[in-house]
C-alpha cells in the first residue's frame, strides 16, 4: 500500500543542535514532496517543497530537504535549531493529483 | 486575502447530534480538501472537490458523514449522527494548483 513513513514520533533537542527528521515513501513513479509545520494550536503552513531539479530544496527558517530517489526517502534538516521551532512536522507526498497523504508527524520539543 | 475561513473554531455537542462544519476556501482555488486530524490517525483526507464536484471520498469513515460544495466558496462536513469518536480537529484546505496547499485553522470537534 502506499503510504507516508515518519521515523521519529517524538524528538528532543537543545537550542543550536542539529535537526535531522527522516521520510519514507512508498509510491511508485513520480512523486512531489512537502514538509508542512504546525506550531502549537495553529494549522499547518508549508516549509518547502520537491518537485523536480535540484534534490536539495530549501525552505524557510533555514530549514531545508534533501530527496534521495534511489532511498525513497525526503529527510527535513536544519543546522541550528531555536526554541521557536518547537512544533509538529508532517512530511506528505503527492503522486496521483493534487490529494497529498502525510505521514503521521514527529513531535518536536527544542529545549533552552 | 483571507485564507482558508473554517467554522466554528470549537464545537462541542452530545452523542447523537447533527454536527456541521463550513468550509470558504480561497477565491481562486478550484480544489478544497477535508482531513481529519487525530493523535491516533494523524492527518486523513476525508474527501476532496475540483471545481465543486466531489473526485474522492474513499476517506469518509462512514455513511454518517457526507460533504457538499454547492459553490466554489463554501463547503460544508455534516456529522449525522455524531459519535465521541468523532472528535477530532477537522481541516480544510484548498489549492489551485499542485503545490501545496493552503490550510484553514480548524475546527476542534468534541462530541461527550
Amino acid at each position: 500500500a502506499q503510504s507516508v513513513s515518519q521515523h521519529n514520533h517524538h524528538v528532543i533537542l537543545s537550542e543550536a543542535a542539529s535537526l535531522e527528521l527522516g521520510c519514507n515513501y512508498s509510491y511508485g513513479g513520480t512523486v512531489n514532496l512537502f514538509w508542512y509545520v504546525q506550531y502549537p494550536g495553529q494549522h499547518l503552513q508549508l516549509l518547502l517543497k520537491y518537485f523536480s531539479g535540484d534534490p536539495l530544496v530549501k525552505g524557510i527558517k533555514g530549514f531545508e530537504a534533501e530527496f534521495i530517489k534511489s532511498k525513497f526517502s525526503f529527510n527535513l534538516r536544519k543546522p541550528s535549531v531555536q526554541w521557536s521551532d518547537t512544533a509538529e512536522y508532517f512530511c506528505a507526498v503527492d503522486n496521483s493529483g493534487y490529494a497529498l497523504n502525510f505521514g503521521k508527524g514527529t513531535s518536536l520539543l527544542v529545549t533552552p | 486575502d483571507a485564507g482558508v475561513i473554517q467554522s466554528p473554531r470549537h464545537e462541542v455537542t452530545e452523542m447523537g447530534q447533527e454536527v456541521t462544519l463550513r468550509c470558504k476556501p480561497i477565491s481562486g482555488h478550484d480544489y478544497l480538501f477535508w482531513y481529519r486530524q487525530t493523535m491516533m490517525r494523524g492527518l486523513e483526507l476525508l474527501i476532496y472537490f475540483n471545481n465543486n464536484v466531489p473526485i474522492d471520498d474513499s476517506g469518509m469513515p462512514e455513511d454518517r458523514f457526507s460533504a457538499k460544495m454547492p459553490n466554489a466558496s463554501f463547503s460544508t462536513l455534516k456529522i449525522q449522527p455524531s459519535e465521541p469518536r468523532d472528535s477530532a480537529v477537522y481541516f480544510c484546505a484548498s489549492t489551485s494548483r499542485r503545490g501545496g496547499y493552503t490550510f484553514g485553522s480548524g475546527t476542534r470537534l468534541t462530541v461527550v
